[in-house]
């Protein structure tokens, strides 16, 4: 079974500046979908950025970006001129083709410094 | 923006309650989805609706737990009896696409449930 790692549970960055969080995953598959999502506290979860394995080059959306090694089966997030408003829990994700099943990191709690 | 509704936000309970969780999905979304999310760690995969058919529910507790979506649109997520290990956010989720990778998954506020 694929299993997800984020081996930060708090990260902090002042404001403006650049952090990057850590995911590592575990798979036999040659094909999946990888996602970071975002919890801000006492709202919904909203999806940040997605990586399509068999993309080699890295996805970006805005102020987001990630850094995707497949051969290490590694998928960091990092947030450039970070905002208060990026304070959240983040949540590293994988996702299979041959099903729907996501499964989740423990979460990265990141905290911005005014 | 279209979003998926929870009901209720908060619950509290008394282990060997009932209790029960509501879910609207975004209108059109076929697949529909129920996480609990234990404080402290990402969420985990209860049970999945394709339409009103239950495509996966291998980690649902079925000796107390159960969901249903009867006319393929909102669904229910009921524990009886509740127990203390229980206490946790259930969210619900949908997506537009089931066997499509890129189908991205909305979620919905959560129901943070407490079991005393």
């Amino acid at each position: 079974a694929q299993t997800v790692t984020q081996s930060q549970p708090e990260m902090s960055v002042q404001e403006a500046e650049t952090v990057t969080l850590s995911c590592t995953y575990d798979t036999s598959e040659s094909d999946y979908y990888l996602f970071w999502y975002k919890q801000p506290p006492s709202r919904q979860m909203i999806l940040v950025i997605r990586q399509e394995a068999y993309k080699q080059q890295n996805a970006t959306e805005n102020r987001f970006s990630v850094n995707f090694q497949k051969a290490a089966k590694s998928f960091s997030l990092k947030i450039s001129d970070s905002q208060l408003g990026d304070a959240a829990m983040y949540f590293c994700a994988y996702r299979s083709l041959n099903n729907n099943d996501m499964r989740f990191g423990a979460g990265t709690r990141l905290t911005v410094k005014p | 923006e279209a979003e998926v509704a929870q009901s209720p936000r908060y619950k509290i309970t008394e282990k060997s309650q009932a209790v029960a969780f509501w879910c609207d999905p975004i209108s059109g979304h076929a697949t529909l989805y129920w996480y609990r999310q234990i404080l402290g760690q990402g969420p985990e995969l209860l049970v999945q609706f394709q339409d009103e058919s239950v495509v996966d529910d291998s980690q649902l507790p079925k000796d107390r737990f159960s969901a249903e979506r009867l006319k393929g649109v909102d669904s229910t997520l009921k524990i009886q009896p509740a127990e203390l290990g229980d206490s946790a956010m259930y969210l619900c989720a949908s997506s537009l696409l089931r066997d499509r990778g890129r189908g991205e998954q909305f979620f919905g506020p959560g129901t943070r449930l407490t079991v005393l």
